[in-house]
């Protein structure tokens, strides 16, 4: 079975600062890998995904994230925080089957 | 293009009683998903669906049933509500293209169950 763990449930940056949020997954498989971001009383929004082709991927809103097989893990990334990138985001895993694995979040928090 | 819709957005319920959660779905997608998110725990899987009447148990199925009839409806059930399934509810589709699971999953706004 897949599973993915979510360091840090909750992350504080300053606005204008990295964010690095980290995901690590398990898969006997090459898997597919996604990240996505879920703002206060909504549905989950794809910011992007990682299905074999490069292992940099760039998102939406500025947010890119790299495939390291040989570390198992989907960081994502995004050079400088706006205020408006606070929510939670969770990383989610599929092999080839029928199912998706999602981790449990990460809360993120941008100070002014 | 409504995507996604979930109806409804909010529900009371006592211990015992039923209810049938809707979802919808007009991109024409096979693949149809129910989760529920509760605190520290992310979404955790119940039942899902990969096509117009076929459905399996996800993670979590106890208590729950479902049904698709309809390709663009999935529908979620709780018989005998119990205070254990106060959650937030999500309805998810996705396309199948080439295989299963490369592709991202289009989620509504959820619901709001609440068992008292």
């Amino acid at each position: 079975a897949q599973s993915v763990t979510q360091l840090g449930s909750h992350v504080s940056v300053s606005e204008g600062a990295l964010v690095l949020l980290r995901c690590n997954y398990s898969s006997s498989v090459p898997p597919y890998l996604f990240w996505y971001v879920q703002y206060p009383n909504q549905g989950l929004q794809l910011l992007l995904k990682y299905t074999s082709a490069a292992t940099l991927v760039k998102g939406i809103n500025g947010f890119e994230a790299e495939f390291k097989k040989s570390e198992t893990s989907f960081h994502l990334t995004k050079p400088s925080a706006h205020m408006s990138d606070a929510a939670e985001y969770f990383c989610a895993v599929s092999d080839s089957g029928n199912q998706f694995y999602f981790g449990t979040g990460t809360s993120l928090t941008v100070i002014p | 293009n409504a995507g996604v819709t979930q109806t409804p957005k909010f529900r009371v319920l006592k211990t015992g009683q039923s209810m049938t959660l809707l979802c919808a779905q007009d991109m024409n997608h096979e693949y149809m998903y129910w989760y529920r998110q509760d605190p520290g725990m992310g979404l955790r899987l119940i039942h899902y669906s990969v096509g117009e009447g076929t459905t399996a148990k996800g993670e979590v199925p106890d208590g729950y049933n479902v049904s698709r009839l309809k390709k663009q409806n999935f529908l979620l059930g709780l018989e005998s509500a119990a205070p254990s399934q106060t959650s937030v509810y999500f309805c998810a589709s996705s396309y199948v293209v080439g295989g299963a699971g490369n592709q991202p999953q289009h989620f509504g706004d959820g619901t709001r169950l609440s068992i008292l």
